[in-house]
């Protein structure tokens, strides 16, 4: 199983709503990361975890929220967010992340849109 | 500053032709990898160059490392519609995964 598994795959949501963002591996991986990618644009690093403790915050809005809750859960919880913040959101995970040949395996991605 | 520049940004040929993307920065690399992306997926790993000079070849796709490991370019011969997507080469750290802006490829039939 080397899936990346993404939930939902699209989501609207009013800029007063509270939604959570849910991504899933079963690989053992114990790095995982949250990335913004907007339309014809390049993936964007916000939050990496390694082992269920956050590591990398790149002066992400908080009104992004990550949560780590085991080694194979990763949520991205969201709260007043703005209409700029309609973006593609990656989850992905890989092996110990100092492993120069880590693969990332990515999920499909939550198409987010927020009115 | 962008630590990975891609060239060219959009690049849309015929079917059958052969085609080459760059990737370049200031800095050397300890590897650098090659992400393949395509409309409503996430990125898929095409390949890890670490080797200065080093030449890896993935059916029509060929990835070169520079010799001093500062850039890398992506050869794809005999290109086909089913290449179409977007090039991602990345910079893996201790604890990132950063990517260049990407190069938007089109083939068309």
């Amino acid at each position: 199983d080397t899936e990346v598994t993404q939930t939902p795959k699209h989501l609207v949501m009013g800029m007063t709503n509270k939604k959570s963002l849910k991504c899933e591996q079963h690989m053992g991986h114990r790095a995982m990361y949250w990335y913004k990618q907007k339309a014809k644009k390049p993936p964007e690093l916000m939050f990496v975890y390694s082992y269920e403790k956050l590591s990398i915050n790149e002066s992400v809005p908080s009104r992004f929220s990550p949560e780590c809750p085991n080694s194979s859960l990763l949520n991205l919880h969201l709260h007043a967010l703005q209409p700029e913040d309609s973006a593609l959101y990656l989850c992905a995970s890989s092996q110990v992340y100092a492993v120069v040949n880590t693969e990332a395996f990515f999920g499909q991605g939550t198409r987010l849109t927020v009115v | 500053t962008q630590l990975l520049e891609q060239s060219p940004q959009f690049l849309s040929i015929q079917e059958g032709e052969n085609l080459t993307v760059y990737c370049n920065s200031s800095s050397v690399f300890s590897s650098l990898q090659w992400y393949r992306q395509e409309p409503g997926e996430g990125p898929v790993l095409l390949v890890t160059v670490v080797t200065g000079g080093e030449v890896k070849k993935l059916k029509r796709l060929t990835f070169q490392f520079g010799d001093a490991r500062k850039d890398s370019s992506l050869h794809i011969t005999a290109a086909q519609p089913g290449d179409t997507g977007l090039y991602l080469c990345a910079l893996k750290g201790a604890q990132k995964l950063v990517f260049g802006q990407g190069t938007r490829l089109t083939i068309n039939p």
